[in-house]
């Protein structure tokens, strides 16, 4: 079956542009996760939501960074005033329920702010 | 101290060599043990999950858990070259916790 998908694949912004960047979860997957994946770095956890309310926004690094859910399906990570700190690969993820420990990822966003 | 410790290597071993990963971490409230791993420019695949202490095999892979030891180890026999990516732990404290992730450790498998 289909897995996550992401969109875009890449992107390339200048420094104080807005962005938004898509996910669409598993089929039936309720729950879904947006991560941050910096160069050499572990995955950073953003925020998640279970259906359309995010139970946990405790990753967001700084009020720039907002997400929002149109009921149990796609998601959007938009960056306001975006800065070179801010490129990363932006990882989703979903899982049934809310079995947090079996997450599948998309492929990634690739952000690059210049 | 961070929560969880993943030595990033780069770890390089020859075809058929047994693989040992390894991630130590702090929090004991984790209960669910995770390994994913990563190919290059792809997101991670969950290579499989464990809950509590105890050892899980799929495969080649298994996954052994020491909650005593706060530790935990992904070994793979017979390894391939096409085993070749970063695998990443993660860990949480049961449903509806996030996932605390370690920076990954870089294998090469070398034919």
């Amino acid at each position: 079956g289909a897995g996550v998908s992401q969109s875009p694949s890449n992107k390339v912004t200048e420094k104080g542009k807005d962005v938004e960047l898509r996910c669409d979860p598993i089929s039936g997957h309720t729950a879904l996760y947006w991560y941050r994946q910096r160069l050499g770095q572990g995955l950073e956890f953003l925020i998640y939501f279970q259906g359309n309310s995010a139970p946990d926004k405790s990753g967001l690094p700084s009020d720039r960074f907002s997400a929002e859910r149109t009921g149990e399906s796609v998601s959007t990570l938009t960056i306001q005033r975006t800065q070179q700190e801010d490129s990363a690969v932006y990882l989703c993820a979903s899982s049934k329920g809310l079995q947090t420990y079996e997450q599948y990822f998309g492929p990634g966003t690739r952000l690059t702010v210049t | 101290q961070k929560e969880v410790e993943q030595d990033p290597g780069p770890l390089s071993v020859p075809e058929g060599a047994i693989v040992s990963l390894n991630c130590t971490y702090s929090n004991s409230a984790f209960q669910y043990f995770m390994w994913y791993r990563q190919y290059s420019r792809k997101g991670p695949e969950l290579l499989m999950y464990t809950y509590s202490s105890g050892n899980k095999e799929d495969g080649r892979f298994t996954a052994q858990v020491d909650k005593s030891s706060k530790y935990i180890s992904l070994f793979i026999r017979d390894s391939q070259p096409s085993d070749s990516a970063t695998y990443l732990c993660a860990m949480t404290r049961g449903s509806n916790y996030k996932l605390t992730f370690g920076k990954g450790t870089l294998l090469t498998v070398n034919p």
